[in-house]
């Protein structure tokens, strides 16, 4: 199956600061890249789909200015946590899809950890 | 909208034995797609399984099988001979067809069952 890589795995860092996570697709074309939040023992919170080339969407709830995504290219797609605070440390899981797929794949996610 | 639900939380069985997984979903949609996943300690979320909602045929992958029941939009998830690797969160998830971009392979996904399989 289709490989998604996230970059760090795992990431400290201060309360103010940002922090950046990579999203990549190694071996096809992802026109559609999701971000999602998972809370320990609970489901994924999607936080927004990005589609290649234009701007997020955002779902309800989520600030589009401390969670700034880009996705450039058809294989990479970034989250910026920006202004970090300790209320953000969680686990940060991406997946990339493409027009007429019928799954979606995961990365392995990135455990943030605010101080 | 779409909701998925999955009723029971936590559930155990005992290595060997036979386990099901209920998920329910209600949407207006005719062509979707459903999909359990596991997520293990390692938390890499696995496909087991996926339906395409217009096959009568119960998707089977090895000692997973589902029970697809359209018309009363239940998609159940049964592991046989349960292993110690079984051990895990999983997770219903439906997803509707597009051939668009926008949203392509956008999922709404159930609240997760914590299965243990005890030695």
């Amino acid at each position: 199956g289709a490989v998604v890589s996230q970059h760090p795995s795992r990431v400290i860092c201060k309360s103010g600061t940002s922090v950046k996570i990579e999203c990549r697709s190694l071996d096809f074309q992802a026109t559609t890249m999701f971000w999602y939040r998972q809370f320990p023992k609970k489901s994924l919170m999607l936080m927004a789909t990005s589609n290649e080339g234009s701007k997020a969407t955002y779902e309800q709830g989520v600030e589009k200015d401390k969670f700034l995504i880009n996705h450039a290219s058809l294989t990479l797609s970034t989250l910026t946590v920006t202004s970090a605070h300790p209320e953000d440390s969680s686990f940060y899981i991406c997946s990339a899809s493409s027009a007429g797929a019928y799954e979606q794949y995961f990365g392995p996610g990135t455990r943030l950890t605010v101080t | 909208a779409q909701t998925v639900t999955q009723s029971q939380p936590e559930m155990s069985v005992q290595e060997a034995e036979t386990v099901t997984l209920s998920c329910t979903y209600d949407t207006s949609e005719n062509n979707y797609y459903l999909f359990w996943y596991k997520q293990p300690p390692s938390r890499q979320m696995i496909l087991v399984i996926r339906q395409e909602a217009y096959k009568q045929q119960n998707a089977t992958e090895n000692r997973f099988s589902v029970n697809f029941q359209k018309a009363a939009k239940s998609f159940s998830l049964k592991i046989s001979d349960s292993q110690l690797g079984d051990t895990a969160m999983y997770f219903c998830a439906f997803m509707k067809h597009s051939n668009s971009v926008p949203n392509a392979g956008k999922s709404t996904f159930g609240d997760g069952t914590t299965l243990t399989v005890k030695p």
